[in-house]
């Protein structure tokens, strides 16, 4: 079965820099989400997309944005990057709001 | 706001015993899921089982099962039959019906003994 898609799975920036990371939902999910995981700490609820528009917002610094496109993919876009940024970002998607949330591999940014 | 507490930062079983993990939360809501997610070494995020609120009936998924204590707002995760591929981190986690953010607590590392 198809999974969620996320790219690039590891990405090395420095201080400073910006990143943009992708996600493909598994097909027909219309609803993506994405969370940010530290080293030794559990996943962190960043922003939701469900059709296109931003449906919920946690803890996400103003230096990201998100955006769903017309293809249900979504990029997460950090920029002014910092050392405390460098975590596990996963994405994950579900059919409609609400649904069982499938986890992407994620995707492992290093600043340096 | 809701919190998840999964007090056993480790634990250790021995291959083919039974291990219980614990989770507590804590939320004013009556409508909720609750998930128990495994995270092997490659850092994937599978999901073991999940729970509604308003079902008495407690989960089950092969060898694993849960214990749903909603008054006491507990919810273990029994792991029958320890197999070497169950070690992971285990993550449990609440979603309120309603709501897409899942909240996580701060996982229990599992080690199986061969």
């Amino acid at each position: 079965a198809a999974g969620v898609i996320q790219s690039p799975r590891h990405l090395i920036k420095e201080k400073r820099e910006t990143a943009t990371l992708k996600c493909y939902p598994i097909p027909r999910h219309d609803t993506v989400y994405w969370y940010q995981q530290g080293p030794g700490q559990d996943p962190q609820f960043l922003i939701s997309f469900y059709e296109k528009m931003q449906s919920d917002k946690g803890s996400i610094p103003d230096r990201f944005s998100a955006q769903q496109f017309s293809d249900y993919h979504s990029e997460l876009n950090m920029s002014s990057l910092e050392l405390g940024d460098s975590a596990l970002y996963f994405c994950a998607s579900s059919l409609d709001r609400g649904g069982e949330q499938y986890f992407g591999p994620g995707t492992r940014l290093t600043v340096t | 706001a809701q919190t998840v507490t999964q007090s056993q930062p480790e634990m250790s079983v021995q291959e083919a015993e039974t291990v219980t993990l614990s989770c507590t939360y804590d939320t004013s809501e009556s409508d909720y899921y609750l998930f128990w997610y495994k995270q092997p070494p490659s850092r994937q995020m599978i999901l073991v089982i999940r729970q509604e609120a308003y079902k008495q009936q407690n989960a089950t998924e092969n060898r694993f099962s849960v214990n749903f204590q909603k008054a006491a707002k507990s919810f273990s995760l029994k792991i029958s039959d320890s197999q070497l591929g169950d070690a992971a981190m285990y993550f449990c986690a609440y979603r309120r019906f309603g709501n897409e953010k899942l909240t996580f607590g701060t996982g229990t590392r599992l080690t199986i003994i061969p």
